[in-house]
């Protein structure tokens, strides 16, 4: 089955960039999205086919995916950016989920 | 404004059954796909189920295959997932998304809050 595999945990000091990383078997040759997930909360759509950002998702929040790895980018990271981050993709007619990653800012 | 409202969810017993609902509003539900969600307490998300806009395609992980049923009513504008012979790993709060498009391989633009589901003796 296919797998997608995140770092459990990313840290980011305020004001600087964050790079959350999402590894897969030709990642590059699906689209990615990723989610954002506050504690208590249910998941927000961040970014979709690659490099997407829905409407209200703040410019900071950026995406690509080449290879093997999709990455989410997060510029000028602020306190309120402090959440679990998911990738997502789908095989065949699966739609699979990389495991999280905890994004601190300290 | 798009809303999803899960409901059904509860305490029930190994081996039983539960059926979870999902209430859409805001969009044209037949034209969408519809997927459920699960979150194990302090754990990632986890693909369920989803389901095509005209039901033609419906998909299931393996962990729920052969136990689990997914289905829609564009009369209610509901979609609905049928649980039976529950497990203790099937514990979990259920989100009901709405996909991007009409097929399932598609990410999901809108989340529901939940719906809690407890599997216990």
């Amino acid at each position: 089955s296919y797998e997608l595999t995140q770092p459990p945990s990313v840290s980011v000091s305020p004001g600087q960039t964050a790079s959350i990383t999402c590894s897969g078997d030709k990642l590059g040759n699906k689209y990615a999205c990723w989610y954002q997930q506050k504690p208590g909360q249910s998941p927000v759509l961040v970014i979709y086919q690659d490099t997407k950002r829905p409407s209200g998702i703040p410019e900071r929040f950026s995406g690509s995916n080449s290879g093997n790895t999709a990455t989410l980018t997060i510029s000028g990271t602020q306190a309120m950016d402090e959440a679990d981050y998911y990738c997502q993709a789908w095989d065949s007619s699966i739609v699979v989920f990389g495991g999280g990653t905890k994004l601190t800012v300290l | 404004e798009v809303q999803l409202v899960e409901s059904g969810g509860g305490l029930v017993q190994p081996g039983r059954s539960l059926r979870l609902s999902c209430a859409a509003s805001g969009f044209t539900f037949d034209d969408y796909a519809m997927h459920w969600v699960r979150q194990a307490p302090g754990k990632g998300l986890e693909w369920v189920s989803g389901i095509s806009w005209n039901s033609g395609t419906i998909d299931y992980a393996d962990s729920v295959k052969g136990r689990f049923t997914i289905s829609r009513d564009s009369a209610q504008n509901s979609l609905y997932l049928q649980m039976n012979s529950l497990r203790a790993e099937d514990t979990a709060l259920y989100y009901c998304a709405k996909g991007f498009g009409g097929e399932l391989l598609s990410h999901c633009d809108y989340w529901g809050q939940g719906t809690l589901v407890s599997v216990s003796s």
